[in-house]
C-alpha cells in the first residue's frame, strides 16, 4: 500500500509567519501534485512537480520535489488569512492519485 | 468551461432509500473519479472510469454502484447505505493520457447524510 504522510497535521499561525509542510512516502511517484481545499469546496490544484529536485514557485508558495521523487515540501512565506485551508499532496502512480494525510492550516489576522 | 458540476449539493436519506449522485463535465476529459471524504480527512478513491469503462474499484461495498452513461456524465447509485457512509462525495475528472493521471478537476461535492 502506498502511503503519503504529511506533517504537521495541524498548523495554527499568525499572519506574516513562514511555514513548511512536508509530504513523505517510501514509494516513488511519477509526479506529485499539491492541492488546497477550502470548506465546502473540492480540492484545487496548486502545482505539479515532475522531476526529482525540481523547485517551483507560485507567488509566496515554494514547492520542492525530492531528488528520489518520494517526498515533497511546501513552504509559504508571510502567510495570509487567505492561505487558510486543507493542503493535500497527491502522488501520481499513473492510473490513480494517492492523497496524503493532509495538513490543516489556519492563519489568524 | 473548466467546471465539474455535482448534484445534489446535499442529500439526506434513510437506510432503506435508493438515491443517486450525479456529476457532469464538459472539458472533454476521458477519466472520471468518485472520491469519499470524511470530516477532516483526505479524499479516499472509490472508483475510476477511463473512456467510459470502470478501470478501478477500490474494494467499495456493493451498496455503492457507479455508472458512466457517456463521457460527460458519472453517476453514483446508492442503496441500503449505513450511517457510517455519511460523508462528502467528490467527483473529479482529468485528461487521462495513459502516462499519468494529470490534474484532477473536482466538483464541490455532494454532502450525504444517512439516517
Amino acid at each position: 500500500t502506498q502511503l503519503l504522510e504529511q506533517s504537521p497535521q495541524f498548523l495554527s499561525i499568525q499572519e506574516g509567519e513562514n511555514l513548511t509542510v512536508y509530504c513523505n512516502s517510501s514509494s516513488v511517484f511519477s509526479s506529485l501534485q499539491w492541492y488546497r481545499q477550502e470548506p465546502g469546496e473540492g480540492p484545487v490544484l496548486l502545482v505539479t512537480v515532475v522531476t526529482g529536485g525540481e523547485v517551483k514557485k507560485l507567488k509566496r508558495l515554494t514547492f520542492q520535489f525530492g531528488d528520489a521523487r518520494k517526498d515533497s515540501s511546501l513552504h509559504i512565506t508571510a502567510a495570509q488569512p487567505g492561505d487558510t485551508g486543507l493542503y493535500l499532496c497527491a502522488g501520481d502512480n499513473t492510473d490513480k492519485l494517492i492523497f496524503g494525510t493532509g495538513t490543516r492550516l489556519q492563519v489568524f489576522p | 468551461d473548466t467546471e465539474v458540476t455535482q448534484t445534489p449539493k446535499h442529500l439526506v436519506m434513510g437506510m432503506t432509500n435508493k438515491k443517486s449522485l450525479k456529476c457532469e463535465q464538459h472539458m472533454g476529459h476521458r477519466a472520471m473519479y468518485w472520491y469519499k471524504q470524511k470530516a477532516k480527512k483526505p479524499p479516499e478513491l472509490m472508483f475510476v472510469y477511463s473512456y467510459e469503462k470502470l478501470s478501478i474499484n477500490e474494494s467499495v461495498p456493493s451498496r455503492f454502484s457507479p455508472e458512466c452513461p457517456n463521457s460527460s456524465l458519472l453517476n453514483l447509485h446508492l442503496h441500503a447505505l449505513q450511517p457510517e457512509d455519511s460523508a462528502l462525495y467528490l467527483c473529479a475528472s482529468s485528461y487521462f493520457s495513459g502516462t499519468g493521471t494529470g490534474e484532477l478537476f473536482f466538483g464541490e461535492g455532494s454532502r450525504l447524510t444517512v439516517l
